[in-house]
């Protein structure tokens, strides 16, 4: 099945400054790669994702990359706040099976 | 308002004595799961469900059961709960393949003493 690494799992920056998340996955089969933020004592929710016919998305300080040759995805935010502050989880999915996450970043935004 | 819900939000209970987490959702949708999060270990999954009676495993479902006997409900049963099942429990729904975005319960979070 399906097996999603995320790196790293701690990340500070100061705001104002970018932060980059980055996921691989195992399954060439894996067709659509959302990103989900937990603030915290919350649910996960959705952010923004990507389907593999697609190798960039952008929505307003937040972008996507994918490269499905390596198998790995990206989360951008530009411009970061403190209420960036929260963990993020990758995901992939293939076929029918639900999603498989990554363990998760947590991201600190020093004000 | 579309939602998932669970009950209850916090639950205390002692070593063997059965206890269910329900789960319901509005959206009409097909997929069904079943999370617990642990520090440092992200997501998991624990049961999943494609539709009605149709219910696989996930990645860690040792001392759980689920069952799915209507579309809206999919509870998760810990029969002889166990401190080690001690943990943060999300329950999400979606859609069904292509139509992806999974949507969350508020979280239960189980103390097994």
């Amino acid at each position: 099945g399906e097996n999603v690494e995320q790196h790293p799992s701690t990340l500070s920056v100061q705001e104002g400054d970018s932060a980059v998340i980055k996921c691989t996955y195992s399954d060439s089969a894996s067709n659509y790669f959302p990103w989900y933020k937990q603030e915290l004592g919350k649910r996960p929710q959705l952010i923004i994702d990507i389907r593999s016919n697609v190798g960039e998305k952008k929505d307003q300080r937040i972008a996507v990359t994918l490269n499905k040759t390596a198998k790995h995805f990206s989360l951008h935010i530009t411009e970061t706040q403190p209420e960036d502050s929260a963990v993020y989880f990758c995901a992939a999915l293939s076929g029918n099976t639900p999603l498989v996450f990554g363990k998760g970043t947590r991201l600190s935004v020093i004000a | 308002e579309a939602q998932v819900t669970q009950n209850p939000r916090y639950l205390i209970t002692v070593t063997g004595k059965k206890l269910t987490v329900t789960c319901s959702q509005n959206m009409n949708h097909e997929y069904m799961s079943w999370y617990r999060q642990d520090p440092g270990l992200g997501l998991r999954q624990i049961y999943y469900s494609m539709n009605v009676e149709v219910t696989d495993k996930g990645d860690v479902p040792e001392g759980y059961k689920v069952s799915r006997k209507e579309k809206r409900n999919f509870p998760l049963i810990l029969e002889s709960p166990s401190p080690n099942q001690t943990s943060l429990y999300f329950c999400a729904s979606s859609r069904g393949p292509g139509r992806a975005e999974a949507f969350f319960g508020q979280g239960t979070r189980l103390t097994v003493v």
